[in-house]
């Protein structure tokens, strides 16, 4: 079956732009959540949807935001982009709320901000 | 709050041998569990293994087993018969199985280099 499914793959902004990432989650699968990954801070999560509700979201500034589809897709969005903000974007899915589930990753968005 | 600790930033491992990938953990929560993940320079994160707290055996995957001591709140990936392709960064990564959410909290990594 189709895996974790993330648009765009590789994106350059400037700084002030803002930016909007997808993610098509595993099919069957209600929690999408999302992780910032840079060289200095390492993996971070940013924020967890299910069925369209956030439940729950990391230490990040409001210009982080995402929303969650009925269709279980999944969206970020930066504003007023900052240099500090060029990172990989990682997406993934789990089927329910289970605490043994398994998060299948995407292959992320790498943002590039200048 | 939940933390992951993993010492080694890089390691070394001849094809065929045997590796071992150290991470402790730091949590109050009786009910977690502990995952294990691979990413190649591709930058996809790959799940390799899962152990939970409460397990009475460690788990095993293929040439992954997971060395889990809880006393000693470590949770070590062990590669037998290592490959070229294994060459990649490992992630130690805990959640909190209380909550319902699905959040993990990750380590800063080992880089494993396989040479032939």
């Amino acid at each position: 079956k189709a895996g974790v499914t993330q648009t765009p793959r590789y994106l350059i902004k400037t700084r002030g732009q803002q930016v909007t990432l997808s993610c098509s989650p595993i099919s069957g699968h209600r929690s999408v959540s999302w992780y910032q990954q840079t060289p200095g801070q390492g993996l971070q999560f940013l924020f967890e949807y299910f069925s369209e509700t956030q439940r729950n979201k990391g230490n990040f500034p409001g210009r982080f935001s995402g929303r969650q589809f009925s269709n279980s897709r999944s969206e970020m969005n930066v504003s007023t982009l900052e240099l500090g903000d060029s990172a990989l974007y990682l997406c993934a899915s789990s089927k329910d709320t289970s605490g043994a589930n398994v998060l299948t990753f995407g292959a992320g968005s790498r943002l590039t901000v200048l | 709050a939940q933390k992951i600790t993993q010492t080694q930033p890089g390691m070394f491992v001849q094809e065929k041998e045997a590796v071992t990938l150290d991470c402790t953990y730091d949590t109050s929560d009786p009910s977690y569990g502990l995952f294990w993940y691979k990413q190649p320079s591709s930058g996809e994160m790959i799940f390799l293994i899962y152990q939970g707290s409460y397990d009475q055996q460690n788990a095993t995957e293929g040439r992954y087993s997971l060395n889990f001591q809880k006393a000693r709140k470590s949770a070590n990936l062990v590669i037998s018969a290592s490959q070229l392709g294994d060459s990649a960064m490992y992630f130690c990564a805990m959640r909190d199985m209380n909550t319902g959410f699905q959040k993990l909290v990750f380590g800063t990594g080992t880089r494993l280099l396989v040479s032939p």
